[in-house]
Parts: C-alpha cells; sequence; structure tokens
C-alpha cells in the first residue's frame, strides 16, 4: 500500500532563504505527484504537478521535482516570504494519498 | 475555465442528526468526483470518489454515504452524525482517461458535530 512521508512536519525560517520540502513515496509506481498549498481554514491550491514521465515543474519561486525510482519529490521555494506562509502537502495520485504537510513559517 | 462549489461553507449540527453538504463542478463534463476528510491533527483522507453518475467507490468504512445524482453533482450524507464525523470536508474534481488527474479542490466545508 502507497505511503507518503513528508519531512520536516514544520519548519520556520527567515525572510529571503531558498528552502526544500521533501516528500516521499513508497509505491514507485505513481502516476502524478502533486503539490498543494493550504492556508488556515482553507481549501487547498494546487502548486504544480509532476507527471511520471516528467522530472521537475517550475511555476515562479517554485520548483518541484520527482525521482521516481528513489521515492522521492521536492519542493523548492526561493526567496522566502511571508506570504509563504502555509501548509505544503504532497499528493500522490495514483493511490489518492496526501501526505501529512509540512506547515511553513517565514518570518520578516 | 473550471470552478467548483461547496456548500455549506460551516455547519454545527447535533449528533445524531442528519447530514447533506453538497459539491458542484463548473465548466467540464464527465469529471472524475472525490471527496476527503480533513479531522483535526491529523492529514487528509480519502472518503468517496465518482467516475460517474451512479457510480460510487467507497475507501472507508463509516457512517457516512455518498452520491452523484448528476454528472457535476456530488453530494456527502449521514444519517445520524457521530462526534467523530467533525471535521474539514473537501471536494475535488479530476479529469478522466487521457487527461493529467490533476486535482482541484473547492472551498470546503467545516462541519462540527456536538
Amino acid at each position: 500500500k502507497q505511503e507518503v512521508t513528508q519531512i520536516p512536519a514544520a519548519l520556520s525560517v527567515p525572510e529571503g532563504e531558498n528552502l526544500v520540502l521533501n516528500c516521499s513515496f513508497t509505491d514507485s509506481a505513481i502516476y502524478n505527484l502533486q503539490w498543494f498549498r493550504q492556508d488556515p481554514g482553507k481549501g487547498l491550491t494546487s502548486l504544480l504537478l509532476i507527471q511520471s514521465s516528467q522530472r521537475e515543474q517550475t511555476s515562479g519561486r517554485l520548483n518541484a521535482s520527482l525521482d521516481k525510482s528513489s521515492g522521492r519529490s521536492t519542493l523548492y521555494i526561493a526567496a522566502s516570504q511571508p506570504g509563504d506562509s502555509a501548509t505544503y502537502l504532497c499528493f500522490a495520485g495514483t493511490a489518492l494519498i496526501f501526505g501529512k504537510g509540512t506547515t511553513l513559517s517565514v518570518s520578516s | 475555465s473550471q470552478t467548483i462549489h461547496q456548500w455549506p461553507a460551516t455547519l454545527v449540527q447535533p449528533v445524531g442528526s442528519p447530514l447533506s453538504l453538497e459539491c458542484t463542478v463548473e465548466g467540464t463534463s464527465n469529471p472524475n468526483l472525490y471527496w476527503y476528510r480533513q479531522a483535526a491533527g491529523r492529514g487528509l483522507q480519502l472518503l468517496f470518489y465518482s467516475v460517474g453518475i451512479g457510480q460510487i467507490s467507497s475507501e472507508v468504512p463509516q457512517n457516512l454515504s455518498a452520491s452523484r445524482p448528476q454528472d457535476r453533482q456530488f453530494i456527502l450524507s449521514s444519517k445520524k452524525l457521530l462526534l467523530s464525523d467533525s471535521g474539514f470536508y473537501l471536494c475535488a474534481w479530476s479529469g478522466v482517461a487521457g487527461a493529467t488527474y490533476e486535482q482541484f479542490f473547492g472551498p470546503g466545508t467545516r462541519l462540527t458535530v456536538l
């Protein structure tokens, strides 16, 4: 059964720092991997989708990579801002399973 | 463009009362539809998904049920709510075969069972 793990569970950084959020999965037979952002009390906003045939996707200051052989995906956030403070969730599309998220706090 | 609606936004219900949450999608046809629950301190859990009208798959045994009476309408129901049903309920849609299966979420319904 697919398991999705996100480390760390929480992260605090000063504004301007580059950071990496990690997501690991146990079953490499995934169709896609999706990264979401969730603000407190709100729904999920899709950030990036990486299909199984792709290695990475970029949107603005965000870059997500996918390595199926090692069962890992990373979300890179460049030049972090206080507005990036939220919980970030990774999602294994084939199994429809979420990680528990990394809660990011960026201080000004 | 596609949009997804959920209502109500918040709901406070007594234990033992019935429940009906509605989700509708606009701007797409024959979507896959999903219900997820996010309980306090826990991750998002898939409850039901549907690939077509009247086709419902349940992922977790519980006192909840789902129905899809129309192509773009998905309803989550319960006959008698339990305290453990409290949580944040999210509806999502995705494309079908040949698409990317990228999931798009609604704004959610916050349910408190007292």
